[in-house]
C-alpha cells in the first residue's frame, strides 16, 4: 500500500524568504506520481506541480519547484520569493502506478499549513 | 471558465437523512472523483467514475451511492446520514487516456454537517 507523510503540522516564513515543505512516500511500484496542491482559506483545491517517477529533471512551475530524491523516497515542494498570499495548507499526494489510468487513485498526505509572515 | 461546480455549498443534515451532492464538470473530462476532507486531514477518496457509465468504489465507499447521469455530471448520495460523514465533499475530474493527464481539477467544496 501506498503512504505519503508530511511532517510539519505548521511553518512559518518570512516574506520574500524560500521554504521548503517536506514530504515523505512509500510504494512498491516502479511507476507513480508526486503532486502538490494548495489550499487558502477559502477552500478550493489549486494544483501547483507534478512529478513523475521517471522524470530526470525536478520539476519547476514558477516560483514552485519539487525537490524529487528518488533514493530517499522524498518529494519536497521549495517555494521561493514567498509571498503573503501563499498563506495556505500544501498537500503532498502522489499517484501509484502511470496516473493516465482513472482508477489510479491520489492519497493525499495530511497536509502542512505555510504562514507567511511580512 | 467554470470548470468544476459543486452544489449545495452548505448543508445541514440531521441523522437518518438522505441527500445528494450534485457535481457537474465543463472540460469534457472523462473521469470524475468524490474526495472527502476531514478536519486536519488530507482527502480521501469515496468513488470515482473513470467514464460515463462507470463507477468504482475508492478507499472509504461505505455509506454512500454515486450516480455518473452523463459525461459532464456525478452526484454522490447519502441515503441515511450519520454525524461519522461530517466533511467537506470535494469533486473533481480529470482528463485520462492520454500523456501529462495528470490534473485533477476540483470542485470548490461542499460542507455537509449531520447532526
Amino acid at each position: 500500500a501506498q503512504k505519503i507523510t508530511q511532517t510539519q503540522p505548521g511553518m512559518f516564513v518570512q516574506e520574500k524568504e524560500a521554504v521548503t515543505l517536506d514530504c515523505t512516500y512509500d510504494t512498491s511500484d516502479p511507476s507513480y506520481g508526486l503532486f502538490w496542491y494548495k489550499q487558502p482559506s477559502s477552500g478550493e483545491m489549486i494544483f501547483l506541480i507534478y512529478q513523475g517517477s521517471y522524470d530526470q529533471q525536478n520539476a519547476t512551475e514558477g516560483r514552485y519547484s519539487l525537490n524529487f530524491q528518488k533514493a530517499r523516497k522524498s518529494a519536497n515542494l521549495v517555494i521561493s520569493a514567498s509571498q503573503l498570499g501563499d498563506s495556505a495548507m500544501y498537500f503532498c499526494a502522489m499517484s501509484q502506478g502511470y496516473f493516465n489510468n482513472a482508477g489510479n487513485m491520489l492519497t493525499f498526505g495530511g497536509g502542512t499549513r505555510l504562514m507567511v509572515k511580512p | 471558465n467554470a470548470g468544476v461546480t459543486q452544489t449545495p455549498k452548505f448543508q445541514v443534515l440531521k441523522t437518518g437523512q438522505s441527500m445528494t451532492l450534485q457535481c457537474a464538470q465543463d472540460m469534457n473530462h472523462n473521469s470524475m472523483y468524490w474526495y472527502r476532507q476531514d478536519p486536519g486531514m488530507g482527502l480521501r477518496l469515496i468513488y470515482y467514475s473513470a467514464s460515463e457509465g462507470t463507477t468504482d468504489k475508492g478507499e472509504v465507499p461505505n455509506g454512500y451511492n454515486v450516480s455518473r447521469l452523463n459525461k459532464r455530471e456525478f452526484s454522490l448520495r447519502l441515503e441515511s446520514a450519520a454525524p461519522s460523514q461530517t466533511s467537506v465533499y470535494f469533486c473533481a475530474s480529470r482528463e485520462t487516456g492520454s500523456p501529462g493527464a495528470n490534473v485533477l481539477t476540483f470542485g470548490a467544496g461542499s460542507r455537509l454537517t449531520v447532526l
